[in-house]
């Protein structure tokens, strides 16, 4: 199985304040990541796929990048909306393994 | 719009069985692979299983031979029955479609399943 590793699990930050959220795959994945949004008590909510390809409706502020094992989403402007829980999920082997998770709070 | 509702969790001792089920509606579930994931409370997310539209299935190694998961496109639904529940089998559990990008862009609000 493929093992995907977030980095940090959590991390405090302000309104307005950039935030990198990494995540590092076992094996070489191919940009087969998606990202996900996870307010307290929701569902999940698909933000990004192919490692960088914004979804529908998500503000341009989140972005995605990496390559190979190593990927990262970035909130350009942390907006009081923005703090959740966010999940990396690589999808390009079965089984479809996620990441532990990096829960965004506010300082 | 799209909306996928699961039902049929709840309490169970353990060695138990539960059916959950999942009912779609607003996308085309007959050309939908779909996909179950669980998440114990305050934990990470755990994908469990997946069936394709050629009733392929898929199983993560926790729960292979213990849950099997079914879907009839007459009703739109999916399902996952599970036996010889344990206690870390406990957590929510999704229903999820994956998109034609591959990854999950829809889910249910999950359904509750506690083994004690």
């Amino acid at each position: 199985d493929i093992q995907m590793t977030q980095s940090p699990s959590a991390l405090s930050a302000s309104v307005g304040d950039r935030v990198t959220i990494t995540c590092r795959a076992s094996q070489g994945i191919s940009g087969s990541l998606a990202w996900y949004q996870q307010q307290a008590g929701k569902a999940p909510k698909l933000l990004l796929s192919g490692a960088s390809r914004l979804e529908s409706g998500v503000p341009s502020r989140f972005s995605g990048s990496g390559s190979g094992t190593d990927y990262s989403l970035t909130i350009s402007s942390l907006q009081p909306e923005d703090f959740a829980t966010y999940h990396c999920q690589q999808y390009y082997h079965t089984p479809r393994t996620f990441g532990q998770g990096t829960k965004v709070e506010i300082k | 719009d799209v909306q996928l509702v699961e039902s049929g969790g709840g309490l169970v001792q353990p060695g138990g069985s539960l059916r959950l089920s999942c009912a779609a509606s607003g996308l085309t579930f007959t050309t939908s692979d779909m996909h179950w994931v669980r998440q114990v409370l305050g934990k990470g997310l755990q994908w469990i299983s997946g069936i394709g539209t050629g009733d392929d299935t898929y199983y993560a190694v926790a729960v292979k031979g213990r849950f099997t998961v079914s879907r009839e496109n007459a009703k739109h639904s999916l399902y996952l029955q599970m036996n010889s529940l344990r206690a870390e089998d406990t957590g929510v559990y999704y229903c999820a479609r994956e998109g034609a990008n591959w990854a999950f862009d829809h889910w249910g609000q999950g359904t509750l399943v506690i083994v004690s």
